[in-house]
């Protein structure tokens, strides 16, 4: 079966400090991964994909993701965080079924 | 530019009302989805169009719910008599066509439509 895992509901990192968030799917497959953030009352934005090749993709606002085969991940991470970086954010696989699947989320929040 | 635009923001209706909702993708996507996120989650898949076409829908989507892309380009989606369990954001969003025959699966979101069902 196709599922993607964010396993951490809640996340609270210090403006400056690094950050972290987990992603992982199940499927027989390497499937297309995206990165979205969802600021409150907005709407989705792409922060980065994977489709193949080098697996330490850069998006945008400095935000980077690693994929891992052998761990079937796909973890965002980002060197310093901003007070503006407080968001949801939320992995989503392509299974090959011509939609994204979106994880439950996790939701970010700074302290100053 | 502009990006996939959804109208209302913002509807709050009565149990048993029909609501509607319109989005307009941009222009040059001929790819329409439409996704439902109730608080809390992530989005869930409700349907797409390819075109004017309507290639998939959720089991989600029950016979209440019914959405039209009639010439291929804005889209609507009606819930008919409401229900509190309907109150959501639905979300808009739309994308290049596959080429040759594979969809990259890049979606481009609207602002959403929250509904409130009372």
């Amino acid at each position: 079966a196709q599922s993607v895992t964010q396993p951490d509901i809640h996340i609270t990192v210090s403006e400056g400090a690094s950050l972290e968030l987990r992603c992982n799917y199940s499927y027989g497959a390497t499937p297309y991964l995206f990165w979205y953030v969802q600021s409150p009352g907005q709407g989705l934005q792409l922060l980065l994909k994977y489709f193949s090749g080098d697996t330490l993709v850069q998006g945008i606002k400095g935000f980077e993701a690693e994929f891992k085969r052998s761990q079937s991940s796909f973890n965002l991470r980002k060197p310093s965080v901003h007070w503006s970086d407080a968001a949801e954010y939320f992995c989503a696989p392509h299974f090959g079924n011509e939609k994204l699947t979106f994880g439950t989320g996790t939701r970010l929040t700074i302290i100053p | 530019d502009t990006g996939v635009s959804q109208d209302p923001r913002h509807k709050i209706t009565k149990r048993g009302q029909n609501v509607t909702f319109r989005c307009d993708p941009i222009s040059e996507h001929n790819r329409l989805y439409w996704y439902r996120q109730t608080l809390g989650q992530g989005p869930e898949f409700l349907t797409y169009f390819q075109n004017e076409a309507q290639l998939e829908k959720s089991r989600l989507l029950s016979d209440r719910f019914s959405a039209e892309r009639p010439k291929g380009s804005f889209s609507t989606l009606e819930i008919q008599r409401t229900e509190q369990g309907d109150s959501a954001m639905y979300l808009c969003a739309s994308s290049e066509p596959p080429d040759r025959g594979l969809w990259a699966g890049e979606l481009f979101f609207g602002e959403g439509s929250r509904l409130t069902v009372l």
